[in-house]
């Protein structure tokens, strides 16, 4: 049964690099059929799509944040990690890392497994 | 700023039923399929259809979806109170080449 788990800081100053790592367990990151995402949830606020990556290292950023945001895939660790600088009050949400079904030939998108989310909060 | 609309809240009384629409445009559910996602209070969102109307295993078919046009709706019948959550459609949006969810539709079980 595939898991997978937010990790990192929950709290971040603001001007800083917000990063977090999501670990696939009980199943492969390379494998071909799926994508990996980053989703965010200000409190009390609906989700945000941050961006995805698929294990060859293709990415798709959401153009609201591209220019702060980095993800990135390690095969041998089985994760792929999340960085977003230049962080404000405004980065305060739960963080969640989710697996994608993506195809643009057949035009279907969902996420159908998600971890369970980590709460990071941008303060001094 | 989601370019997908939804009602912020709809309720009903246990057992009966509740429908609720995701409005967008021919860029995202016009011409890509839609999936659907519940959240419980305090928990992560889960895949509750996907593909406008296939249930994953598990999800019990008191849930439903269909899509016409540039609409989505999910609806839900012999409402429980353990349906009382939030209800976020989403897809893609070829336009924004972005993934988009719904604005989020808040069920109330009376």
């Amino acid at each position: 049964q595939l898991q997978l788990q937010e990790s990192g800081p929950g709290l971040v100053k603001p001007s800083e690099t917000l990063s977090l790592t999501c670990t696939v367990s009980g199943g492969s990151i390379s494998n071909r059929d799926y994508y990996w995402g980053w989703i965010r949830q200000p409190p009390g606020k609906g989700l945000e799509w941050i961006g995805t990556i698929y294990y060859s290292g293709s990415t798709y950023y959401n153009v609201s944040l591209k220019s702060r945001v980095t993800i990135s895939v390690d095969m041998s660790k089985n994760q792929f990690s999340l960085k977003l600088s230049s962080v404000t009050a405004a980065d305060t949400a739960v963080y969640y890392c989710a697996r994608q079904l993506n195809s643009w030939a057949y035009h279907y998108f969902y996420m159908d497994v998600w971890g369970k989310g980590t709460t990071v909060t941008v303060s001094s | 700023q989601s370019v997908l609309t939804q009602p912020p809240s709809v309720s009903a009384a246990p057992g009966q039923k509740v429908t609720i629409s995701c409005s967008a445009s021919s860029s995202n559910i016009g011409n890509n399929y839609v999936s659907w996602y519940q959240q419980l209070p305090g928990t992560a969102p889960k895949l509750l259809i996907y593909d406008n109307n296939k249930r994953p295993s598990g999800i019990p078919d008191r849930f439903s979806g269909s899509k016409s046009g540039t609409s989505a709706t999910l609806g839900i019948t012999g409402l429980q109170t353990g349906d009382e959550a939030d209800y976020y459609c989403g897809t893609w949006d070829s336009s924004l080449s972005a993934y988009v969810f719904g604005t989020g539709t808040k069920v109330t079980v009376l």
